[in-house]
Formats: structure tokens, C-alpha cells, sequence
């Protein structure tokens, strides 16, 4: 089955930096790559996603980038702000079938 | 449009104590989710229903039931609880229609001792 590794587990910057968080996946007909905000206490939601026929998405301050060949994307929040801190999951899935998370990267952006 | 509720919000049981979690979905969504929360592992899935009557199993299985009652309401079933399933439970539904986005519920926290 599919297996999602994220990195890294923490992630620590200064307001305004940019920040870059990792996820490689195993299974290559896996071809929707969702990322979810998980902010303390409350519930996961989607901020952005990617499908296998694109490379790159963007959303104002946030993208997303593939390569299915390497089986590899990343999240990148670019001048990230104090509020922008949180856990981040990535996900991989076929199509409609369920998603496989990744563990999580805790970011902590400091003023 | 509530979109994805749960019940209870905390609950603690002692070992072997038996008890449902609750989950309903107003967004007409076809596929429904429950997952378990650890610290450190992420989101695992437990039990997923791709539609009105139909069940499969997830990743951890092991120690729970599930019921699609109807195309709203997905509940979890915990028969003989036991301290490894301490973690917080989230459903999540999902149109199927070429969206693919999972919409979370709040979750339940659930202690066992």
C-alpha cells in the first residue's frame, strides 16, 4: 500500500522567512496530493492541493510542487506570518480512494 | 450547513467499557471517514464508508465497528475499550465527484483508563 514520509517533524522560522516542508510517496498511481492546516485544538483542513497532471499550484503565499518522477512534493509558504504556525500534513490517494497522511510537521513561526 | 459534526467532543471510559462515536455529514457527501489522531503519527485511518452501504477497512481496524447508518451519519463502535485506543477520533467526508477533498469534523478526545 501507499506510504507517505514527511519532513521535517519541526520547523522553526522568523516572520517573514520562507518555509519548506517535504513529503515523498511510494505508490506511483497515487495521483492527488492534498496538504492540510491542523491548528492547535482544532480540526485539519485543506489549504491547497495538487493533481498528478500539474506540477505546481500556487495559492498567494502558499505552493505546491510535484515530481512524480522522483515520487516527491513539497508546501512552500513564502514571508510567512505568526498565525501561519501549526501542523501541516501531506496526503497522497488514488483518484477517489482514501488518503494516506503523512506524520506531520509542527512549524513555529516566531514575530 | 453544519458540514461535518461529531459527538461527543471528550469522553473518558475505563477499560473494557463500551461506547459510539457519532459522526454526521449535511454536505450530501457520498464517502465518509474515521480516523484516529496520535501524537508523532499522524492521521491513520480506521474505517471508511465509499458510500450508503458499503464499509471497508483502513490502516487500524482493530478494535473497532463501524455503521453507515445512512448516506448522513458514519458512527465508530468501540465494544471493549482498552488504553491503546486513547487518542482523538475525527471523521471526515467526501463528495467522490472529482473534488477529493476531505472536510473534517471537530473530533471526539477520548481517554481510556
Amino acid at each position: 500500500g501507499e506510504n507517505v514520509e514527511q519532513h521535517p517533524s519541526t520547523l522553526s522560522v522568523q516572520e517573514g522567512d520562507s518555509a519548506v516542508i517535504k513529503c515523498t510517496y511510494s505508490d506511483s498511481a497515487s495521483n492527488y496530493f492534498p496538504w492540510y492546516k491542523q491548528e492547535l485544538g482544532k480540526r485539519p483542513q485543506l489549504i491547497i492541493d495538487i493533481r498528478s497532471n500539474v506540477g505546481e499550484k500556487k495559492d498567494q503565499r502558499i505552493a505546491v510542487t510535484l515530481n512524480k518522477t522522483a515520487k516527491h512534493f513539497s508546501l512552500h509558504i513564502t514571508e510567512t506570518q505568526p498565525e501561519d504556525s501549526a501542523v501541516y500534513f501531506c496526503a497522497a490517494s488514488r483518484g477517489f480512494q482514501k488518503l494516506v497522511f503523512g506524520t506531520g510537521t509542527r512549524l513555529l513561526v516566531s514575530p | 450547513n453544519a458540514g461535518v459534526t461529531q459527538t461527543p467532543k471528550f469522553q473518558v471510559l475505563k477499560t473494557g467499557q463500551s461506547m459510539t462515536l457519532q459522526c454526521a455529514q449535511d454536505m450530501n457527501h457520498n464517502s465518509m471517514y474515521w480516523y484516529r489522531q496520535d501524537p508523532g503519527m499522524g492521521l491513520r485511518l480506521i474505517y471508511y464508508s465509499a458510500s450508503e452501504g458499503t464499509t471497508d477497512k483502513g490502516e487500524v481496524p482493530n478494535g473497532y465497528n463501524v455503521s453507515r447508518l445512512n448516506k448522513r451519519e458514519f458512527s465508530l463502535r468501540l465494544e471493549s475499550a482498552a488504553p491503546s485506543q486513547t487518542s482523538v477520533y475525527f471523521c471526515a467526508s467526501m463528495e467522490t465527484s472529482g473534488a477529493d477533498t476531505q472536510y473534517f469534523g471537530p473530533g471526539t478526545r477520548l481517554t481510556v483508563l
